[in-house]
């Protein structure tokens, strides 16, 4: 999993609380990443962030937050207006913004709300 | 819109026989193309990518893959599966923006001793 931490490994919640998915990258990457990962689906792109203090919108960003104070760290704040929030998150990085430089991935976190 | 499909949910095969795990993709212009593997309860992990040049890529662990622009496909190839293969691949496509990657719905391969 490369020179990416994602903490905690699982993460219980109850219905209406918003919680924080830590990331932080030792790689000095410039780009970083969100992404859901469903059963029987693909990754789903929730933010990404190409610079510090700079983060746009993916595919499925209600309902999530997030923010890009350090180069490093990429914290993702899953909300209460978030539908169905349980799901295995993952987190990325990459030397730049463009697509050709592959994706290093985090361990993954996986939230449980009930 | 660009897309990517991978038809087969698993994939079954012998230790040591090849094996072929596919993608087929759909993209204005020309494509960028990855495949991830994942194991178990982890993150995912590069395997290769297609940018431009030779059709037939090489990657880690032995993987190879093999661009064809008239059938749109990027299967991925290994001569000899091992046991230790088992997991679940993810083929990728660039998106809309270059940012982007849109990501197959994934292919378990399952490699019996």
């Amino acid at each position: 999993d490369g020179g990416i931490t994602q903490s905690p490994k699982y993460l219980f919640r109850k219905e209406g609380q918003n919680v924080t998915l830590s990331c932080e990258q030792n790689l000095n990457h410039d780009a970083m990443y969100w992404y859901r990962q469903d059963p029987g689906q693909g990754l789903r792109l929730i933010y990404y962030s190409q610079i510090v203090n700079d983060f746009q919108k993916g595919d499925i960003a209600e309902g999530y937050s997030v923010s890009r104070e350090k180069k490093e760290s990429f914290p993702l704040t899953v909300t209460s207006a978030q539908k169905n929030p349980t799901a295995f998150y993952l987190c990325a990085s990459s030397s730049s913004g463009t697509v050709s430089n592959e994706q290093y991935f985090g361990p993954g976190t996986r939230l449980t709300v009930t | 819109a660009q897309s990517v499909a991978q038809p087969e949910d698993q994939v079954n095969v012998a230790e040591g026989n090849p094996l072929t795990v596919k993608c087929t993709y759909s993209v204005s212009g020309n494509p960028y193309l990855f495949w991830y593997v994942q194991y178990p309860n982890r993150g995912l992990q590069f395997l290769l990518k297609y940018i431009t040049g030779d059709n037939l890529v090489k990657g880690s662990y032995g993987f190879e893959a093999e661009f064809n622009k008239s059938q749109t496909s990027f299967h991925l190839k290994k001569p000899s599966a091992l046991v230790s293969d088992s997991a679940l691949y993810f083929c990728a496509v660039e998106g809309d923006s270059s940012y982007k990657l849109i990501f197959g719905s994934g292919t378990r391969l399952l490699v019996r001793p």
